[in-house]
C-alpha cells in the first residue's frame, strides 16, 4: 500500500486553465503539506494543514487554493495557470515536522 | 528563522570511496535535522534524522551523520560508495515556534558514483 499517494503523476495543460492535484495518506498522520520543487530542484513549502486546519500559508499566489476535506486528504487547486507554475509538486504528511515527513512521488505539472 | 546550506551542488566519487556530503544549518532554537535522498523522477525518502538524542545518527543504506553543535554542521557520510547511491541528497532542518511544522531544505547535492 502506498503511504502518500498523489494523482495525477503528470499533468500537461495550457495557460489559463484550472487544474487540481489530489493527495491521500494512509499513515494516520495529523499534518499534511504541499511543497513545490522548481527546475533547480529547490524545495519550498506552500501550505500545511493539521487536522483539516490551515496552519502554514507561505507567500503563494491566491490562484493556489488548498482544500482538506479530512485529515487523510489534502488537495491543491490552481486557477488560471501560468508558465511559471511549471514544477513538481510534492505532497507530504507527518506526525509533526520534528518526526520528518513521508513524501508522495510528486506531480510534474507542465504549463504550455 | 532557520536555514540550511549544502556545500557543493555536485559531488563525484569512485565506487568504494568515502562519501561526504556537507550540511550546515542555522536555527534560533535547538534543531531537528534530516537527510533525504531523491532518485530521478521519485519523491524524497528519509535517510536519517537527528532529534537531540545521540549525536551520531545511523540511517538506511549504510549512511550516517554526525551532529556538531559547535560547527552547526550535520554532514552525511558513507564509508564505501555504491553505484546505487547515485542520487540527489537534501539536508533539512525543523524548528519550533512559528516554524513548527515546517521543514526547510537545502538546495541539494547531486552525488555521482563512478565505476
Amino acid at each position: 500500500d502506498t503511504a502518500v499517494s498523489q494523482t495525477p503523476k503528470y499533468l500537461v495543460t495550457q495557460m489559463g486553465n484550472d487544474k487540481s492535484i489530489k493527495c491521500e495518506q494512509n499513515l494516520g498522520h495529523d499534518t499534511m503539506y504541499w511543497y513545490k520543487q522548481d527546475s533547480k530542484k529547490f524545495l519550498k513549502i506552500m501550505f500545511s494543514y493539521n487536522n483539516k486546519e490551515l496552519i502554514i500559508n507561505e507567500t503563494v499566489p491566491n490562484r493556489f487554493s488548498p482544500k482538506s476535506p479530512d485529515k487523510a486528504h489534502l488537495n491543491l487547486h490552481i486557477n488560471s495557470l501560468e508558465l511559471g507554475d511549471s514544477a513538481v509538486y510534492f505532497c507530504a504528511s507527518s506526525q509533526g515536522a520534528n518526526y520528518g515527513y513521508t513524501f508522495g512521488s510528486g506531480t510534474r505539472l507542465t504549463v504550455v | 528563522a532557520q536555514s540550511v546550506t549544502q556545500l557543493g551542488s555536485h559531488v563525484s566519487v569512485s565506487e568504494g570511496a568515502l562519501v561526504l556530503l556537507r550540511c550546515n544549518y542555522s536555527s534560533s532554537v535547538p534543531p531537528y535535522l534530516f537527510w533525504y535522498v531523491q532518485y530521478p523522477n521519485q519523491g524524497l525518502q528519509l535517510l536519517l534524522k537527528y532529534t537531540s538524542a545521540a549525536t551520531l545518527v545511523k540511517g538506511i543504506n549504510g549512511f550516517e551523520a554526525e551532529f556538531k553543535k559547535s560547527e552547526t554542521s550535520f554532514h552525511l557520510t558513507k564509508p564505501s560508495a555504491h553505484m546505487s547511491d547515485a542520487a540527489e541528497y537534501f539536508c533539512a532542518v525543523s524548528g519550533s515556534g512559528t516554524s513548527y511544522g515546517k521543514l526547510t531544505f537545502g538546495q541539494g547535492t547531486i552525488l555521482t558514483v563512478h565505476p
